[in-house]
């Protein structure tokens, strides 16, 4: 059974400083996704990431892939409040019958003033 | 619209009751998928489906759960007795064949 771990859970952080979420998932998979979730609403696509050593960048966020670890990191620089959300990394597993998501537990980011 | 959509936003109802969730996905889409997602918690797969292939079940945490969709148009999730632990966001998402999954903002249920 895949599993998908975060961490932190919680983070909360200072504006202008910087951190990193981490992702680790159990089993080979094809591409990694990135989500971003505010209170109340549906998810956001952040980062769609398709192979060892990928590395994308969006503004203060950058996401990176090792497929040979099995990890994940989503980088958040020079932390701003509007970043505040929770932040899911989702494995997709590609089936014979199509793919389908496994997500982590997500992180929690506070960014206070 | 263009994006996902899905009714109602908000539903309460009794332990007990049968609740239907519909999903309109983004025109075009072949693939559509339900998750749940319990507070505070991340998204449980519940079902796929893919064109005209058989769904992929495998999610759905009992029987009293069921899924339709006809075509590549509307489907529907529905939960027949409803417990108090069936209460979460539903969440539905579409996708062209192997591509990004694009989510609707959910239904928000709640069983008392």
């Amino acid at each position: 059974e895949l599993k998908v771990e975060q961490n932190p859970l919680f983070l909360s952080m200072q504006e202008g400083k910087n951190y990193t979420i981490y992702c680790n998932y159990s089993t080979t998979s094809d591409r990694l996704y990135w989500y971003r979730q505010d209170p109340g609403k549906s998810l956001e696509s952040l980062f769609v990431l398709l192979s060892n050593g990928a590395v994308k960048q969006e503004g203060r966020l950058m996401a990176s892939l090792d497929t040979k670890a099995r990890l994940s990191t989503l980088h958040i620089t020079a932390a701003v409040h509007d970043l505040s959300a929770t932040y899911f990394c989702a494995v997709d597993i590609r089936e014979t019958s199509g793919s389908r998501l496994t997500f982590g537990e997500g992180t929690q980011l506070t960014v206070n003033p | 619209g263009a994006g996902v959509s899905q009714s109602p936003s908000n539903k309460v109802t009794e332990k007990g009751k049968d609740v239907e969730l519909r999903c309109d996905p983004i025109s075009g889409h072949t693939a559509l998928y339900w998750y749940r997602q319990r507070l505070g918690q991340g998204l449980e797969f519940l079902i796929y489906f893919q064109g005209n292939s058989a769904p992929d079940k495998s999610g759905l945490p009992s029987d009293r759960f069921s899924a339709e969709r006809t075509g590549e148009s509307v489907s529907t999730l529905t939960i027949q007795r409803t417990q108090q632990e069936d209460s979460a966001v539903y969440l539905c998402a579409s996708s062209p064949l192997n591509r990004p999954q694009h989510f609707g903002d959910g239904t928000r249920l709640s069983i008392l």
